[in-house]
């Protein structure tokens, strides 16, 4: 079974308008971390947010917003006002168990067009 | 957040041989790690590089195919052995921010293989 789930391999929205990029994920572990990143065409991997699975609140940074509901494993990344320089893949990751010893899964990626 | 730089930032190589990839970090990490990116694929973790020990491989990966060294707490090299145009893809080190609640990318590796 897939550890990162992202169901939407290709987005086109609007300029100004909030997108919100789906992020389902799979772990029996209790303590775990999830992260969204931004690729744009010239492959730098840029973070974006941090949820930690024991965070109450939802982490924001800017005009990004993550939609953290932990019942149902369910990690959207929430733009809003999109800009057209937000055009990039972005990808959801997961680090699980054991703290910094441990690297990240990825999801698939989805690729997010933002059209003037 | 960390610096990270890559050397070199691109090659282009010829199957059978090898390319070690360089890692360099602006402060002392305990973990680096690697990952491959395959053509319009995702990231998949290649191995983590402890100072001090052997690397850790992910499965599917193997140190014969992919040797890594970790001589200090800021440098890092991966090697790509025997490359097949399979290998084409990008290389990238990673490091965590101090917590575990950041993991920052140096700029890539692209190999392409002929």
């Amino acid at each position: 079974a897939q550890k990162i789930t992202q169901t939407q391999p290709g987005m086109f929205v609007q300029e100004k308008e909030a997108v919100t990029l789906d992020c389902t994920y799979d772990t029996s572990d209790q303590s775990y971390g999830l992260f969204w990143y931004k690729q744009p065409s010239s492959g730098e991997m840029i973070f974006l947010i941090y949820q930690g699975s024991y965070d109450e609140q939802n982490a924001t940074e800017g005009r990004y917003s993550l939609n953290f509901q932990k019942a149902r494993k369910s990690a959207n990344l929430v733009i809003s006002a999109s800009q057209l320089g937000d055009s990039a893949m972005y990808f959801c990751a997961m680090r699980e168990g054991r703290g910094g010893a441990d690297g990240l899964t990825f999801g698939k990626g989805t690729h997010l067009i933002i059209q003037p | 957040s960390a610096v990270i730089s890559q050397k070199p930032s691109r090659d282009i190589c010829q199957r059978g041989t090898s390319l070690t990839i360089q890692c360099q970090v602006d402060s002392q990490v305990t973990m680096m790690f690697w990952y491959r990116q395959q053509p319009g694929q995702s990231l998949t973790l290649i191995a983590t590089a402890n100072q001090g020990s052997e690397a850790t491989y992910e499965s599917g990966f193997v140190i014969d195919k992919f040797p890594i060294s970790r001589p200090n707490l800021t440098f890092s090299t991966l090697t790509v052995s025997n490359m097949s145009p399979e290998d084409s893809s990008i290389y990238l080190c990673s490091v965590g921010g101090g917590g575990w609640e950041t993991q920052y990318f140096g700029p890539g590796t692209r190999l392409l293989v002929l």
